[in-house]
């Protein structure tokens, strides 16, 4: 079965960082490109960025860049999402996403079960 | 990357149809055929119903369907039924700085 599981969740502070985690099962790994996609409580969708795992080559969102990290570990066939210096307002569901091989645009049909990350101020 | 706008909430009876729609730009869904929509139930992940406008993947049923005209993508759900009551996106390919847009979401409720 093709998969997506992703890290448990956190509870953090302020000012910490954290890495989350996302392992593909079932598929090959490194042909798809991964894609993170936040969700704030009680709010929708937001793409955040995403990686090749085949040679790391990353695009963020410009409301993510700078704050956020994307790398992948191909080996471990798992994908990092990663903050130096959490806020508050990062609070929010994180899901990693893998697309559909049937179209050119990035539809997802596989996501990971979500990470939640509870950060106090 | 300002989101596609999606009206905030549907209603409809079970048995009727009702169609959520997704205006975007010719940046994104008016430019491309590349929209498309997903299903998400509280707690869970999103579910991928359409893709490329009106593509439906494996498993999902004919009673969903996606169509475009010029900026603004549709989603119609046939038939109905209690399990349809979630919140849908769409999203759409665009031409700007970020390959993926979303829109802000619908709530769908099945009265």
């Amino acid at each position: 079965e093709v998969q997506l599981v992703q890290s448990g969740a956190e509870v953090k502070k302020s000012g910490e960082s954290l890495r989350i985690s996302c392992k593909g099962s079932g598929h090959s790994f490194s042909i798809y490109r991964i894609s993170w996609v936040r969700q704030m409580p009680g709010k929708g969708l937001e793409w955040m960025g995403r990686i090749d795992p085949s040679d790391s080559y990353t695009n963020y969102s410009p409301s993510f860049q700078g704050h956020v990290t994307i790398s992948a570990d191909k080996s471990l066939s798992t994908v990092y999402l990663q903050w130096s210096s959490l806020k508050a307002s990062d609070t929010a569901i994180y899901y990693c996403a893998r697309p559909t091989w049937d179209s050119f645009a990035d539809s997802f049909d596989i996501w990971g079960q979500g990470t939640m990350v509870t950060v106090s101020s | 990357q300002s989101a596609l706008t999606q009206p905030a909430s549907v209603s409809g009876s079970p048995g009727q149809s009702i169609t959520i729609s997704c205006t975007g730009t010719n940046s994104d869904v008016g430019g491309y055929d590349y929209v498309s929509w997903y299903q998400q139930h509280p707690g869970e992940a999103p579910k991928l119903m359409i893709f490329d406008v009106s593509v439906r993947p494996s498993g999902v049923s004919t009673r969903f369907s996606g169509s475009k005209s010029g900026d603004t993508a549709s989603l119609t759900i046939s038939g109905l039924q209690a399990e349809d009551e979630a919140d849908y996106y769409c999203s759409s390919f665009t031409s700007s700085n970020t390959p993926v847009v979303f829109g802000g979401g619908t709530k769908l409720t099945v009265l």
